[in-house]
């Protein structure tokens, strides 16, 4: 079955310095694989996607992800985290045969920026 | 701009009470989906439209139904909400076939009174 674990409830990070928010996957067959953000009391925001290509995804804000296929991870990352920044991030996975809404998501992980 | 719209933003509704949520989109995708959201939790899938075709998740309940009478609007109704029912409900499009992502809405928070 597919699934994603994002194992940190929580990230906090001061401002500045470069963050990253875990996700690992289980999949059969290719993953397609994607990040959101959600702001409170907001819909979910598009940040990137693994579709196939590159390992090393660019997105919106200055995000970035790493597919990793041996230690089946995408983890999100940015260089310098801003107190903007700060908000519920969703990891998820497209169900096999399903059209690109059809997600399975992660728990989330909050993350908190300090200035 | 082309987006999708969620009405109302919060809805109160009473215990057992039919209540129906909106969603509208100007992308033209002919893939429009509900999930839900409880508090502090992942959102969920309960059913998507791909065109006029009906899918619902096997565990999504009976109360929970879905009409989408064109390709720009979708509804979720709820026939009797109950407590547990209380959540944001998210609207989503996407292209079936097409690598693009999907699209959310800004979400209908639900309170049952």
């Amino acid at each position: 079955a597919q699934s994603v674990a994002q194992p940190e409830d929580q990230v906090n990070v001061a401002e500045g310095n470069p963050l990253t928010v875990k996700c690992t996957y289980s999949v059969s067959g290719n993953p397609y694989l994607f990040w959101y953000v959600q702001y409170p009391n907001r819909g979910l925001q598009f940040l990137l996607k693994y579709i196939t290509g590159d390992n090393l995804v660019k997105g919106s804000y200055g995000f970035e992800a790493e597919f990793n296929k041996s230690q089946t991870s995408f983890h999100l990352k940015k260089p310098s985290a801003l107190v903007s920044d700060s908000a519920l991030y969703f990891c998820a996975v497209r169900r096999p045969g399903g059209s690109q809404g059809n997600l399975i998501f992660g728990k989330g992980t909050k993350l908190s920026v300090k200035p | 701009d082309a987006m999708v719209i969620q009405n109302p933003r919060y809805q109160v509704t009473q215990f057992g009470k039919p209540v129906t949520l909106s969603c509208s989109q100007t992308l033209n995708h002919n893939v429009m989906y509900w999930y839900q959201q409880k508090s502090s939790q992942a959102p969920k899938l309960l059913f998507h439209y791909y065109d006029k075709d009906f899918n619902n998740e096997a565990d999504t309940p009976d109360n929970f139904q879905s009409r989408r009478p064109n390709t720009s609007f979708c509804f979720l109704d709820i026939r009797s909400p109950g407590l547990g029912d209380a959540a944001m409900y998210l609207c989503a499009t996407s292209i079936m076939g097409k690598n693009t992502e999907a699209f959310f809405g800004q979400g209908t928070r639900l309170t049952v009174v």
